[in-house]
């Protein structure tokens, strides 16, 4: 298994929703991030977990929660937001310190209305 | 902190012709990472090719070549024999080596890649 796997694929959701996106990988990787992308512009980061520990948390907002269960699962629990938070949420994982070794999820496709 | 500069938003070409994609950067780090990255409109971020900062030779991965000039903070893509499939954004971007067993990629802005039949 060489993927990284993202549910859903779209997602609507109101200001006042609580909803989750899931990522889940099976290549042993150690390191797992989420990045939000907004059209036509570059991924940027928001959480880096590295060996199911958050080591990076890019100043993002509270409503924005990570949660890392096992080496293979990376959870975004979102509550509240706002429609500017509409966008792409792409989760990838790798290797570590090894070069290349990111893998992409397809993404999750977020509207808030 | 590092930087990534994609200067071209967007490029296009003939299928079966040559495209080269700019790119520059600005580090003070002397051991790196630098990658390109292929977006599609299927959304998925799909490695392209990868270039260890120590290695003098430049890499290649079938009909993708990059120009890797580290004096100049340069780092090109060349796209060769351009297929309808090329057509996408790409990514430019830049890690850290060692330190740490994760990596931060840090993105240019990107250049959409239009190939016209």
């Amino acid at each position: 298994d060489t993927e990284v796997t993202q549910t859903p694929k779209h997602l609507v959701m109101g200001m006042t929703n609580k909803k989750s996106l899931k990522c889940e990988q099976h290549m042993g990787h150690r390191a797992m991030y989420w990045y939000k992308q907004k059209a036509k512009k570059p991924p940027e980061l928001m959480f880096v977990y590295s060996y199911e520990k958050l080591s990076i948390n890019e100043s993002v907002p509270s409503r924005f929660s990570p949660e890392c269960p096992n080496s293979s699962l990376l959870n975004l629990h979102l509550h509240a937001l706002q429609p500017e938070d509409s966008a792409l949420y792409l989760c990838a994982s790798s290797l570590g310190i090894l070069p290349g070794g990111y893998t992409f999820g397809s993404g999750t496709r977020l509207t808030v209305v | 902190a590092q930087t990534v500069t994609q200067s071209q938003p967007e490029m296009s070409v003939q299928e079966a012709e040559t495209v080269t994609l700019s790119c520059t950067y600005d580090t003070s780090e002397s051991d790196y990472y630098l990658f390109w990255y292929k977006q599609p409109p299927s959304r998925q971020m799909i490695l392209v090719i990868r270039q260890e900062a120590y290695k003098q030779q430049n890499a290649t991965e079938n009909r993708f070549s990059v120009n890797f000039q580290k004096a100049a903070k340069s780092f090109s893509l060349k796209i060769s024999d351009s297929q309808l499939g090329d057509a996408a954004m790409y990514f430019c971007a830049y890690r850290n080596a060692g330190g740490t067993s994760y990596g931060k990629l840090t993105f240019g802005q990107g250049t959409i890649l239009t190939v016209h039949p």
